[in-house]
């Protein structure tokens, strides 16, 4: 069976440090992968999606960076978190015409 | 890209019938239209997909008028568990090697009243 796996589920974290959020895909190949965040009482904001292994396209500039280190993982980082930084993190998998979605990180830096 | 617009939020009442409409003006040909569900600290989650007329699965019914350019989300007899945001999603099929961004509306909030 198709799964998105995305971890860790909440994370705190200081102002000035780094970001590494993780999420893979197992039961497909060759997915579209895409990174949102929602601040609180917000929509989906979509920051980064890739087609494939090291091509990243990016939505929104700003204080993040996202690798496709192999087929089905897809991480997103920071050098440097800022307070705004905060929000819930959510990765989606692309399969037919829509997306299932991990169950989220809700990052808080403090 | 097919821009959507739905209303920011709705309040209903326990088993009453909720639609939820959005707009999708410049849909193209080959666009379908798909509705998720998310409660708080969740992804969202799929409920109903179409590309025209209506059609229902166990939880939800989609209409689809014949110009495509809005869709209605039908929620039968809702409960207290319904109350949650829900987004329409346009977007086409992937073609080999192409991406598609998937752009979300704001999402309607509906809110079930006991």
């Amino acid at each position: 069976s198709q799964t998105i796996h995305q971890w860790p589920a909440t994370l705190v974290q200081p102002v000035g440090s780094p970001l590494s959020l993780e999420c893979t895909v197992e039961g497909t190949s060759n997915p579209n992968l895409y990174w949102y965040r929602q601040a609180a009482g917000r929509g989906l904001q979509l920051l980064f999606y890739s087609v494939g292994i090291g091509q990243i396209s990016s939505e929104v500039p700003q204080n993040l960076s996202a690798s496709r280190p192999q087929d089905r993982q897809f991480i997103l980082s920071s050098k440097k978190l800022l307070l705004s930084d905060s929000g819930f993190y959510l990765c989606a998998w692309r399969r037919g015409v829509g997306a299932f979605f991990g169950q989220g990180t809700r990052l808080t830096v403090v | 890209l097919a821009k959507t617009t739905q209303p920011i939020s709705m309040d209903s009442y326990e088993g009453q019938e909720v639609n939820i409409t959005c707009s999708h003006n410049n849909i193209a040909t080959n666009d379908y239209i798909t509705w998720y569900q998310q409660f708080p600290s969740q992804g969202p989650r799929f409920i109903i997909q179409g590309y025209k007329t209506k059609v229902t699965n166990e939880v939800a019914s989609l209409f689809i008028p014949a110009d495509r350019k809005s869709s209605t989300l039908s929620l039968p007899r809702v409960s207290l568990s319904d109350t949650a945001v829900y987004y329409c999603l346009v977007g086409a099929l992937i073609s080999s090697g192409s991406a598609r961004q998937l752009t979300f509306g704001s999402g309607t909030q509906l809110t079930v009243l006991p």
